[in-house]
Order: C-alpha cells, then sequence, then structure tokens
C-alpha cells in the first residue's frame, strides 16, 4: 500500500525544539521530490519546505526559513523536519505530502505540534 | 508568499452547480506554468487532490470537478451537487523556485 506515516510531533515549550519523521511505503522514494506542510487549528493549509529526490536541494516558506531544516534518507525511505526555535504560532498538524506534477499527490494523516508554555 | 484569495465560504442545493475561485498574481496562479492544483479536505480528514495543472483531474476524481483559469484568477466547479461534496476546498499555486502558496480555503455547504 501507498503510504507515508508520520511521527515525532507533541508538546513543546516555545524556543524548544523537535524533529518530526515521515516513512514512506508503496512506491520509489527516492524518485520524488518531498514537502511539509502544516494546517494550524481551524485554520488553512501552509506548504512549508519541499526538498528534491537527492536531497541535495531545499526550499521554505519565509515563516519558517532559519529555523527548520529538511533532510531526507532514501535508504531508509525517511523524510525528516527540524525544528528549532519553536514559536506558539508553529502549532498545527504537520503533514508529510509528496509532489507529482507540482502538486501534492500523496498526504501522510499528519502529526500534532502543539507549541506552549 | 501571501496566501491566494479565497471566498470564504460557497453554497449550493444538490444538483446545482458552485464555482469557488482563487485570485493570486502573476507569480503564481498568473503564470504560465499552469501549476495550479484544489483539494477536498472533509473535517478531521487528509486533504485529497482534486484537480493539478489547472484542469487536471488524477484517476478517480469525478468529472463533476473542473478547473479553469484566467490572468491572475483559477476557479473550481463543481457540478450537480452531492451532500458528500460538503467539505472545504483549497487552491494551491506553484510560485516559482520549489516553493507553493494555498489559498485561505472555502467551505462549501450543500443545502
Amino acid at each position: 500500500e501507498v503510504q507515508l506515516m508520520e511521527s515525532g510531533g507533541g508538546l513543546e515549550q516555545p524556543g524548544g525544539s523537535l524533529r518530526l519523521s515521515c516513512v514512506a511505503s508503496g512506491f520509489t522514494f527516492s524518485e520524488d521530490p518531498m514537502n511539509w506542510v502544516r494546517q494550524a487549528p481551524g485554520k488553512g493549509l501552509e506548504w512549508i519546505s519541499n526538498i528534491r529526490s537527492g536531497g541535495d536541494s531545499k526550499y521554505y516558506a519565509d515563516s519558517v526559513k532559519g529555523r527548520f531544516t529538511i533532510s531526507r534518507d532514501n535508504a531508509k525511505n525517511s523524510l525528516y523536519l527540524q525544528m528549532d526555535s519553536l514559536r506558539a504560532e508553529d502549532t498545527a498538524i504537520y503533514y508529510c505530502v509528496r509532489d507529482v506534477h507540482f502538486a501534492f499527490d500523496l498526504w501522510g494523516q499528519g502529526t500534532m505540534v502543539t507549541v506552549s508554555s | 508568499q501571501s496566501a491566494l484569495t479565497q471566498p470564504r465560504s460557497v453554497s449550493g442545493s444538490p444538483g446545482q452547480s458552485v464555482t469557488i475561485s482563487c485570485t493570486g498574481t502573476s507569480s503564481d496562479v498568473g503564470d504560465d506554468n499552469n501549476h495550479v492544483s484544489w483539494y477536498q479536505q472533509h473535517p478531521g480528514k487528509v486533504p485529497k487532490v482534486l484537480i493539478y495543472d489547472v484542469i487536471k483531474r488524477p484517476s478517480g476524481v469525478p468529472d463533476r470537478f473542473s478547473g479553469f483559469k484566467y490572468d491572475n484568477t483559477a476557479s473550481l466547479t463543481i457540478s450537480g451537487l452531492q451532500a458528500e461534496d460538503e467539505a472545504d476546498y483549497y487552491c494551491c499555486s506553484y510560485a516559482g523556485s520549489f516553493t507553493w502558496v494555498f489559498g485561505g480555503g472555502t467551505k462549501l455547504t450543500v443545502l
């Protein structure tokens, strides 16, 4: 079955760090660019980061640039998001998402991140 | 990276058609790459792609869903409304340099 499964979410204090993981199965992970998209409670979707298939090129939304780092391990079919200097406004469900034809065709179930003291 | 503009809500009766607009700029929606996509999200569920590249439908998406674009505005039309179409809808555009921007979302109510 083609799927993505995130983990690593939880409660963290402002200024803290969290590392999210996403494991892919059912497709050739190493061939596809991957993204993180988040959704704050009751709010809309926000694209936050993209990594190309080889892992050499990475791109970020202004809202997370300099604080978040995307990475991947193609040997482990895994995508990661290192989140540093967390803020209350980073509270959201974080989705691991594959993009094909510049559209987001496969989504994980999401992992909830709450930033609060 | 400003969000695309969508109406907050639309509504229609079963069998009718509704259209949701999505307005951006010449750097995203209006760009010639035509990488505009639409997503449906039911409450508590994961988003699902309905349309990509402005007008293309992934396998399994009913042809009741159609997309269009003119200038800096894209639109999603849902024909023959059904109760299960009640959901939130998001447009999204590629904005160059491997970045994307979403719309704020539109809540569709089937009366």
